[in-house]
């Protein structure tokens, strides 16, 4: 069974920092793109980041270009989230998703939650 | 990074049939049959229900179609349920990672 499991979510002050992490289990990590989707509170999804299945390449939103990384360690089954310059605005549920290929994305986490306050 | 255009609302009663749009350009929804759809229902992660414009993941029921016309897909959600009560979500390869808008859909 796939599972996508987020942690690492919590409270930060604006300009923080925090680093999300996404488990995964029941497929070979090392074959698919993966993202992290975000959902501000009564808001839309918004795509935030997404990486080659070899971590070679990845994409941002404009908004987090610069403050966000997206990485991956097939090794150890897990992708990678680092938050840094934190804004209000970036208080929003993340989700990992795995992406099968043109946007595609076919399994979902239950989501991390990030608060952005002082 | 615009989003992919979607109505706010849309709802029907039990039975009836509804149709949500997804608007987008001629480099994305218009140029490849790679749309996807979305569920969401509150405090859950969202749900494919569609993807390559009219396929169904296995699980998802007959009930849900997609199509695509131009730059505009649909998704039509026939008999409509009680549990159909949702948001929708629209996704297009393209270049842009985007998702559409969201329509909630309520079922009256």
């Amino acid at each position: 069974e796939v599972q996508l499991v987020e942690s690492g979510g919590g409270l930060v002050q604006p300009g923080g920092s925090l680093r999300l992490s996404c488990a995964a289990s029941g497929f070979t990590l090392s074959t698919y793109w993966m993202a992290w989707v975000r959902q501000a509170p009564g808001k839309g999804l918004e795509w935030v980041a997404n990486i080659k299945e070899d971590g070679s390449q990845q994409y941002y939103l404009d908004s987090v270009k610069g403050r966000f990384t997206i990485s991956r360690d097939n090794a150890k089954k897990s992708v990678f989230l680092q938050m840094s310059s934190l804004r209000a605005e970036d208080t929003a549920l993340y989700y990992c998703a795995r992406d099968s290929g043109w946007l595609k994305y076919d399994y979902w986490g239950q989501g991390t939650l990030v608060t952005v306050s002082s | 990074q615009s989003a992919l255009t979607q109505p706010p609302s849309a709802s029907g009663s039990p039975g009836q049939s509804v149709t949500i749009s997804c608007t987008g350009t001629s480099s994305d929804v218009g140029r490849y049959n790679y749309v996807s759809w979305y569920q969401q229902h509150p405090g859950k992660a969202p749900k494919l229900i569609i993807y390559e414009v009219t396929k169904r993941p296995s699980g998802v029921p007959d009930r849900f179609s997609g199509s695509k016309s131009g730059n505009t897909a649909s998704l039509t959600v026939s008999g409509l349920q009680a549990e159909d009560e949702a948001d929708y979500y629209c996704t297009s390869f393209g270049g842009r990672n985007v998702f559409g808008t969201g329509t909630k859909l309520t079922v009256l």
